[in-house]
């Protein structure tokens, strides 16, 4: 079964809004979640790491202003698209370090969520 | 970060082994190399993990040679379901480094 998850599966919003995606480790404490971002039939593209009790690090090219992370807990973390514009639709896929001392890979494997289909009308 | 190379597509037919290459010539020493399908509309899904030689686990072996240049997904007797895009990731979440990037992927299709 699913080790992380995500929530909503999919959002419709209007231009201008904030939306927020939630991003849980199921099984295990994720001391390191990341946030990537895919459009149709490209690759999937890193947009940001986050640290529980730390701020995000973001990729080059951006903006932290705009996609707002939050890693409270060690098993939560949030996307928060601010001022969402039909350009941010996407798929969006958050994923959580594995925790060897729960069986979940050695430290160097991360389990992705089921994503969530953003579409900004 | 090591750079990926793999191929843009593959095909193949039910009950065929497949096997994808991918290029690290890059790879770094404590780098590990982390294969994960994906399918539509999903997020992408861990299939195997190594570091050298050979792993194999119930649904794939990986093989890698010596020089861990390169590294071999075969998928045995693949069926329809398998259709999905294949990812080589090459680095390591320890040590000050901490994330994987994703190449382009392979796109296998699998024909009845």
């Amino acid at each position: 079964g699913a080790v992380v998850s995500q929530h909503p599966s999919w959002v419709i919003c209007k231009s201008g809004t904030s939306v927020k995606i939630e991003c849980r480790s199921l099984d295990f404490q994720a001391t390191t979640m990341f946030w990537y971002r895919q459009f149709p039939k490209q690759s999937l593209m890193l947009m940001a790491t986050s640290n529980e009790g730390s701020k995000a690090t973001y990729e080059q090219g951006v903006e932290k202003d705009k996609f707002l992370i939050n890693h409270a807990s060690l098993t939560l973390s949030t996307l928060t698209v601010t001022s969402a514009h039909p350009e941010d639709s996407s798929f969006y896929i958050c994923s959580a370090r594995g925790a060897p001392d729960r069986g979940y890979g050695d430290g160097n494997t991360i389990y992705f969520g089921e994503g969530s289909w953003l579409t900004v009308v | 970060l090591a750079k990926t190379t793999q191929p843009i597509s593959m095909d193949s037919y039910e009950g065929q082994e497949v096997n994808i290459t991918c290029s690290h010539n890059n790879i770094a020493t404590n780098d590990y190399i982390t294969w994960y399908q994906q399918f539509p509309s999903q997020g992408p899904r861990f299939i195997i993990q190594g570091y050298k030689t050979k792993v194999t686990n119930e649904v794939a072996s990986l093989f890698i040679p010596a020089d861990r240049k390169s590294s071999t997904l075969s998928l045995p007797r693949v069926s329809l379901s398998d259709t999905a895009v294949y990812y080589c990731l090459v680095g390591r979440l320890s040590g000050g480094y901490n994330k994987l990037i994703f190449g382009a992927g392979t796109r296998l299709a699998v024909h009845p």
